[in-house]
């Protein structure tokens, strides 16, 4: 079945700092969506990405998809503290289940000690 | 208000019990979906919704049912088959094909 790596598992973050993380496919999507997660919450979207090749913004995140429609990219820049939480990816694919979400397994953003 | 919720916000459940979580919409919305999430771990997909009177399982269906009566509501039944439900749920709504928007979850904990 199709897979999705999201890299980094983790990372920590100094205010001010520019942040990137990434996902890849084992196949092609036709959709990447970015959410992020507060602890106890549920997931809140941040950005969609209907376009091999689209560059979306919204505000200090910014976010791609692909040209090969196989992976897509989410930078933050000059990061504060609330940009804290667990950061998922989510890519909709073709076939008889369309309209299910693969999701992967999260990029957890701490603050450096 | 409009929106996604869920209730209760925590959920006890005794050995054997079978405990049912709602999920509850008012964005007209199509397709509906109950996630599970496990500490560390991305979200895995127990049943959707294309539509009113339709569901179909999703990965993980055992041990778990759902029903959808209504488009507003799409409730999920933990049953006794499910020897492991201890979790976060988290259900989820939107366009059939689109984008998927989350409620506020339900954190579900053995006794």
């Amino acid at each position: 079945g199709q897979q999705l790596n999201q890299s980094p598992q983790s990372m920590f973050i100094q205010e001010g700092e520019d942040v990137s993380m990434n996902c890849t496919s084992s196949s092609i999507f036709n959709t990447w969506l970015w959410y992020k997660q507060d602890p106890g919450e549920g997931p809140v979207l941040l950005i969609a990405l209907y376009k091999a090749g689209e560059l979306t913004s919204n505000g200090r995140l910014t976010a791609q998809f692909g040209i090969t429609r196989k992976d897509s990219f989410l930078n933050i820049s000059a990061s504060i503290p609330s940009d804290v939480g667990i950061y998922f990816c989510a890519g909709q694919g073709y076939g008889g289940s369309q309209g299910n979400l693969i999701f992967g397994k999260g990029t957890k953003l701490s603050v450096k000690p | 208000d409009g929106g996604i919720t869920q209730s209760p916000k925590y959920l006890f459940r005794k050995e054997g019990q079978n405990v049912t979580l709602s999920c509850e919409q008012n964005l007209n919305h199509d397709a509906m979906y109950w996630y599970r999430q496990d500490p560390g771990q991305g979200l895995r997909l127990i049943y959707y919704s294309q539509i009113v009177n339709d569901f179909q399982k999703g990965d993980i269906a055992e041990g778990y049912s759902v029903s959808r009566e209504k488009k507003e509501s799409f409730p999920l039944t933990v049953t006794s088959a499910q020897k492991n439900p201890t979790a976060f749920y988290l259900c989820a709504t939107g366009p059939w094909g689109e984008t998927q928007y989350f409620g506020p979850g339900t954190r579900l904990l053995v006794l």
